[in-house]
């Protein structure tokens, strides 16, 4: 069974431009969550979508978005990039909204210079 | 106060002896408890979950929670190199999936 797949693993951005990062779920799996890494922050909620909604969001500002479509692939979009904005970006995806159990992808790493 | 905290580490531990890790949390609703592993350069993998107050086993790992005293924590028996990681406490306020808040995590080594 595949896992989380994540799409593109590595990107350099310059300040001011965009991006899109793509999360393909496990099979079966319905939920897509996504998650910031930085070493001085640790593991940080944005979104989750469950069934194309959007049912929670983290505290981050509105640059950070994202959309899930009816095969539960999602993407998450950054405008306007900040040197901040530099960060391993996570996606898990789980069965159900219900189980709690994430299964994380192999992350997107995303510089911005 | 963060929600989730862990021990700062690192935690460093001769092959074969028990690895303790702690975890406390400040939401007293939190009912979903959960342990995940980080290797260096890796994404995040679950490798225990706990729900109600009690231990719970699996082969060396064991997990621990006290909700009164909203701690839990994860035992590693027979320690071994390969468990060299760092370890990420996650807890979810109700049975919500992906609203996870992780702490900041424990590295531990395990020294031959």
């Amino acid at each position: 069974k595949a896992g989380v797949t994540q799409t593109p693993r590595y990107l350099i951005k310059t300040r001011g431009q965009q991006v899109t990062l793509s999360c393909s779920p496990i099979s079966g799996h319905r939920s897509v969550s996504w998650y910031q890494q930085t070493p001085g922050q640790g593991l940080q909620f944005l979104f989750e979508y469950f069934s194309e909604t959007q049912r929670n969001k983290g505290n981050f500002p509105g640059r950070f978005s994202g959309r899930q479509f009816s095969n539960s692939r999602s993407e998450m979009n950054v405008s306007t990039l900040e040197l901040g904005d530099s960060a391993l970006y996570l996606c898990a995806s789980s069965l159900t909204v219900n189980t709690g159990e994430l299964f994380f992808g192999e992350g997107s790493r995303l510089t911005v210079l | 106060q963060k929600e989730v905290e862990q021990n700062s580490g690192p935690l460093s531990v001769p092959e074969g002896a028990i690895a303790s890790l702690n975890c406390t949390y400040s939401d007293r609703v939190s009912q979903s408890f959960f342990w995940y592993r980080q290797y260096s350069g890796k994404s995040p993998e679950l490798i225990m979950s706990i729900y109600s107050n009690g231990d719970k086993e699996d082969g060396r790992f064991t997990a621990q929670l006290n909700k009164a005293s909203q701690y839990v924590s994860l035992l590693i028996r027979d320690s071994q190199p390969s468990d060299s990681a760092t370890y990420l406490c996650a807890v979810n306020p109700r049975t919500n999936a992906g609203k996870s808040t992780f702490g900041d995590g424990t590295t531990l080594t395990v020294k031959p």
